[in-house]
């Protein structure tokens, strides 16, 4: 595997359902992040996690749940959503310092029915 | 409010001319700066940084960026129709305390590249 990647690519849940995202990055990188992308939307930043520890919290509502167990893993779980948050979710990484460029993965289709 | 502004489109050029996207952003600490392809249903692909004002080109793709007038563009030479997709401009709005950094991306620019 290289680069960054996301599972599952798609993914239907109902409102009441319990799931989890899970990214992987195989770059060594120390910052891992979730973004979300809505139709005609930027994209959002939800988290930022560095060296597993989160240094971003973007005023995400509490249905969201990151977890990063170390620096090339992250997950978002995910329980009692709401149909507005069916979108593209990302997750990227990047070298910890400033100015370095993010590396996305393909991302997440979610739909919440 | 940090923003970053791109005109969403669509822009179309035909095949083999230079494409002209243009991204302002309003943050004047601003300190680097992201264009990203993103086809449809996929994800956005780095295609190139820039730090300092000037040029800088990588291939038919020429990033420029303007400080003191906030603004950063992407020119695309010989574009071809496999160059049709969004571009996403992105701003870093600098480091997070604790490492990361901020991007703060615009809505893209929708460009059509006509046979």
């Amino acid at each position: 595997e290289t680069g960054v990647t996301q599972t599952p690519r798609h993914l239907v849940m109902g409102m009441t359902n319990k799931k989890s995202l899970k990214c992987e990055q195989h770059l060594g990188h120390n910052a891992m992040y979730w973004y979300k992308q809505s139709a005609k939307k930027p994209l959002e930043l939800m988290f930022v996690y560095n060296f597993k520890e989160q240094t971003e919290n973007n005023s995400v509502p509490s249905r969201f749940s990151p977890e990063c167990p170390n620096s090339s893993h992250l997950f978002l779980h995910l329980h009692t959503l709401q149909p507005e948050d069916s979108a593209l979710y990302l997750c990227a990484s990047s070298q910890g310092q400033q100015l370095y460029e993010q590396y996305f993965g393909p991302g997440t289709r979610l739909t919440v029915t | 409010q940090k923003e970053v502004e791109q005109n969403s489109g669509p822009l179309s050029v035909p095949e083999g001319a230079i494409a002209s996207l243009n991204c302002t952003y309003s943050d004047r600490g601003s300190q680097s700066f992201f264009w990203y392809r993103q086809y449809s249903g996929k994800s956005p692909e780095l295609i190139m940084f820039i730090y300092s004002n000037g040029d800088k080109e990588d291939g038919r793709f020429t990033a420029q960026l303007n400080k003191a007038s906030q603004y950063v563009s992407l020119l695309i030479r010989d574009s071809q129709p496999s160059d049709s997709a969004t571009y996403l401009c992105a701003v870093n709005n600098g480091g997070l305390t604790g490492g990361g950094n901020k991007l703060t991306f615009g809505t893209g620019t929708q460009l059509k590249v006509e046979l």
